[in-house]
């Protein structure tokens, strides 16, 4: 099993709330993901960061931000939910590859399902 | 032009047929390839990293073709509990490129 576990499991929370989705992994790992998946669509990069103090957009527009003041711990935060952020929210990590040919695959946290009503 | 393409599906097969599920990707750049397995509301967990040798963990071989940048698993004796979607992810530098996945049923 990854040790890499995200909290709440499940949140249904009114429009306007500010709400905060947390990572935590205890690998040790350097790189981690935050992707969006719509049930039934594809997983798509929301956020990620290499190490600590470093953040970055990824692939797919959000309005969530993200922070990474520790290794272990890789907060997601929604200043204003709204109903179009219903989804779910995966988190990842992994780590940078020992050496040139090996395979490093991402491990995923049991995610959190964001309902705004 | 996404960076990883796979057939939706579905795939309907019966229990012990043999199933073959290919992707292509778009970066010849790319490091890393694996095949996921995903469960309905569940997270993607790793079913098997894809090395340019070919490999295989019992029933399920994959193939990497990096000339033609394509993936391939094979599923051979399928059972009931392979009904998933299987997700196809490429890694390039630090991130992680998943395909839309495709989704088997084996039926009795």
């Amino acid at each position: 099993e990854a040790d890499i576990y995200q909290t709440p499991r499940y949140l249904v929370i009114g429009t306007g709330k500010k709400i905060t989705l947390e990572c935590s992994q205890t690998m040790g790992h350097d790189k981690m993901y935050w992707y969006q998946q719509d049930p039934g669509m594809e997983l798509h990069l929301i956020h990620y960061s290499y190490g600590v103090n470093s953040t970055e957009k990824g692939d797919l527009s959000s309005e969530s931000t993200v922070s990474r003041i520790r290794t272990e711990h890789f907060p997601l935060t929604l200043e204003s939910a709204r109903p179009s952020h219903t989804s779910q929210y995966l988190c990842a990590s992994s780590e940078y590859p020992p050496r040139q040919g090996m395979n490093t695959e991402a491990f995923f946290g049991q995610g959190t399902r964001l309902t705004v009503v | 032009r996404k960076e990883v393409e796979q057939d939706p599906g579905p795939f309907n097969v019966p229990e012990g047929a043999t199933v073959a599920f290919n992707c292509t990707y778009s970066n010849s750049a790319s490091q890393s390839f694996f095949w996921y397995r995903q469960d309905c509301r569940k997270e993607p967990k790793l079913l098997m990293s894809v090395y340019s040798s070919g490999n295989e963990d019992g029933r399920f071989t994959a193939q990497l073709n990096r000339a033609s940048q394509y993936i391939s698993l094979l599923i051979r004796d399928s059972k009931l509990s392979d009904s998933a979607t299987y997700l196809c992810v490429v890694r390039n530098f630090n991130k992680f490129y998943f395909g839309s996945g495709t989704k088997l049923n084996v039926k009795p």
